[in-house]
């Protein structure tokens, strides 16, 4: 079946940066694309990007260019997400997702969220 | 403040139909399909409804989704006290290259 497990939950420091892992398992890795989500205490949840596994191509979100990296590996078939000079407001639950592009762009595989706490 | 506008919350009795509504823009939702998702507190997101009106695999036929123009609906019928989530509206927005949200709607079975 379709999984997707990702790394623990991370502390860090503003100013900092961190990436989380997101291993996939139980489909073609190359054939789907991968989204980051996040949800933040109190807020919706937060598309901050997609890559696609074949050839590597990314798109971010606006307000995080220049501060997130989405990368994946298909010789492990894990994406990564790194996300950079880390602010209070980004502390969050971050997801990753199967994107489904020929279905409008649906999630329909998430992994089970990566707490990232940003504090000093 | 999310692109997609939803009521932060709705309640119904059991048994009855709630109706979420989900308002865009011709940019996101009158132009590309909407994605319903539930959420439960400290759970992953699920897909219900993806390309404005197809039930995911496993998800219950009560759940149900339309869309007219810029606005789109997702359906409870016969709601249950296991329907009590959060639930998001999703759409991809060809003026900002990316995916949009709604805030989402916190439904409550009385």
């Amino acid at each position: 079946q379709v999984q997707l497990m990702q790394s623990g939950a991370e502390v860090k420091e503003p100013g900092t940066s961190v990436k989380v892992s997101c291993k996939a398992s139980g489909y073609t890795f190359r054939t789907y694309g991968i989204s980051w989500v996040r949800l933040a205490p109190g807020q919706g949840l937060e598309w901050m990007g997609w890559i696609r596994v074949n050839n590597g191509d990314t798109s971010y979100a606006q307000d995080l260019q220049g501060r997130v990296t989405m990368t994946a590996d298909t010789s492990t078939n894990t994406a990564y997400m790194e996300l950079t000079s880390l602010r209070s407001d980004d502390t969050a639950v971050y997801y990753c997702a199967r994107d489904v592009l020929l279905a409008a762009r649906a999630l329909d595989y998430w992994g089970q969220g990566t707490l990232v706490t940003v504090s000093s | 403040q999310s692109v997609l506008t939803q009521p932060p919350s709705l309640s119904e009795a059991p048994r009855q139909r709630v109706t979420i509504s989900c308002s865009g823009s011709t940019s996101n939702i009158g132009k590309n399909g909407v994605n319903w998702y539930q959420q439960f507190p400290g759970k992953a997101p699920k897909l219900l409804i993806y390309y404005d009106t197809f039930l995911s695999a496993g998800v219950s036929d009560r759940f149900s989704g339309s869309k007219s123009g810029a606005s789109a609906s997702l359906s409870i019928s016969g709601l249950q006290s296991e329907d009590e989530a959060d639930y998001f509206c999703a759409a991809w927005d060809d003026s900002l290259n990316g995916q949009v949200f709604g805030g989402g709607t916190k439904v409550t079975v009385l």
